[in-house]
Order: structure tokens, then sequence, then C-alpha cells
């Protein structure tokens, strides 16, 4: 049981490329969720999606695109790679069941460093 | 918008109890969460508290919540070298469509 993927791990990007970031769950969740950790901000989060084909934005989505064509895949994408982007990605999922105490299972985590 | 507040670092004896606490700002919030974060990992759910509740104890965890204060505690007893981490406190609120809000976690260094 594999539970939630994200690659790569770390990755540089010089200012103005482009890059996704891959995130796959096998649980057939529902919910799924990109955040970034920066040093003593906690979570913030980009973009969440509710279900294959719906998605939303979050808290700081400028400069970050997503899709969700299928229930397992939720790729971010950065269009335009800036300096402010250099952070650490988390990508995570929930099982909707009507049933506020569940868990949000995470990923390892990507660090992003632009230069 | 809602907040979550946490210190950023708690340093304690091995063997000695930990508490790192809390404090948010929505009023409307249904469960609170602290989640584990190792290093180099992501978070874990370590235990949560629906907010009708004040205390839930777990093995060597201990969760207090003061609803009127909006003030939540973990406590964790004779603490070990392995439980040095991050310790997230998170909050979801009614309408927040299974949205986390997040604290910025705090450090628990365990000293020898």
């Amino acid at each position: 049981n594999a539970g939630v993927t994200q690659t790569p791990k770390f990755r540089i990007l010089k200012i103005g490329q482009s890059m996704t970031l891959q995130c796959t769950q096998d649980m057939n969740h529902n919910y799924m969720y990109w955040y970034r950790q920066d040093p003593g901000m906690g979570l913030k989060l980009i973009y969440y999606s509710v279900g294959a084909g719906i998605t939303d934005k979050g808290e700081v989505p400028n400069g970050y695109n997503v899709s969700r064509s299928t229930t397992e895949d939720f790729p971010l994408r950065l269009e335009l790679a800036a300096p402010s982007q250099t952070s650490v990605y988390f990508c995570a999922s929930i099982y909707s069941a009507g049933l506020g105490g569940t868990e949000a299972f995470f990923g390892q985590g990507t660090r992003l460093t632009v230069v | 918008g809602e907040d979550v507040e946490q210190s950023l670092f708690l340093s304690v004896r091995e063997g000695d109890s930990s508490v790192i606490n809390c404090t948010y700002t929505d009023s409307s919030s249904t469960y609170l969460y602290w989640y584990k974060q190792e290093p180099g990992a992501g978070l874990q759910l370590l235990t949560y508290i629906f907010s009708n509740m004040d205390m839930k104890q777990d093995q060597r965890l201990t969760v207090l919540l003061n609803k009127k204060d909006k003030h939540l505690s973990l406590r964790i007893a004779d603490t070990q070298t392995g439980d040095s981490a991050i310790y997230f406190c998170a909050e979801k609120g009614e309408d927040s469509n299974y949205q986390l809000i997040w604290g910025a976690g705090t450090k628990l260094i365990i000293k020898p």
C-alpha cells in the first residue's frame, strides 16, 4: 500500500523554467490538496480538488496550476518559476465519508529551489 | 481569515513531559488535530479531538481542549528521543470543505 507518492523529492530550477510536481494516491481518496511549507509559516494551501475533474484555488494559488483528470493523480504545475516559489511542497489526500475526524495522508514532500 | 498559532520551539529533558500549546480563532471549529513531522518526511496524524470534548488520552498522549479560550494542548508523557519532531496543530471549521487551517509547527527538542 503506497499511500501518497510525490515526485521528485528534490529539484533545482532556474528562474523562468517550468516543471510539474507529480502526486499519486492509491487509496481511492476523493479529496486531494497541494500545500507549500515555508519555515515558521506552517502549511499554506495552494490548490485542492474534491474529485476528478474538479479543482479549486486555495490560499496561495498564484503562479501555480493543477489538474485532476483521474481520482489517483493531482499534478501541480509551475509555469514560470520565481525565487518566491522556493519551498517544500506537500501533496495530501483525504477520504471524505461525511465525518469530520478524518485523517489526511501526506506525501514525503518535494524540496524545490529556484535560483 | 482564521488563524492557528503555536510557539516555534520547545526544549525538554528526556523523560520529562512535553506540553505543546496551540491557540486558534475559528469559533466554528469542529475538529482539532495534532500532526507530527519527522525530518525529511511528510506529516502524520497523531491524534484529533472533536470540539465537544475537553480531553482525549491515547497512551502517552493527552489532548486538552479549552473551547472557551480556543486553546488546545498536546502533552507527551515520558518524552523520548524518538519524539523529536515538528508538531503541527490544525483545525477544521464547519464549512471548510475538509480544508484544514494549520499552525506554523512547534519543533520539539529533546535534551539528554
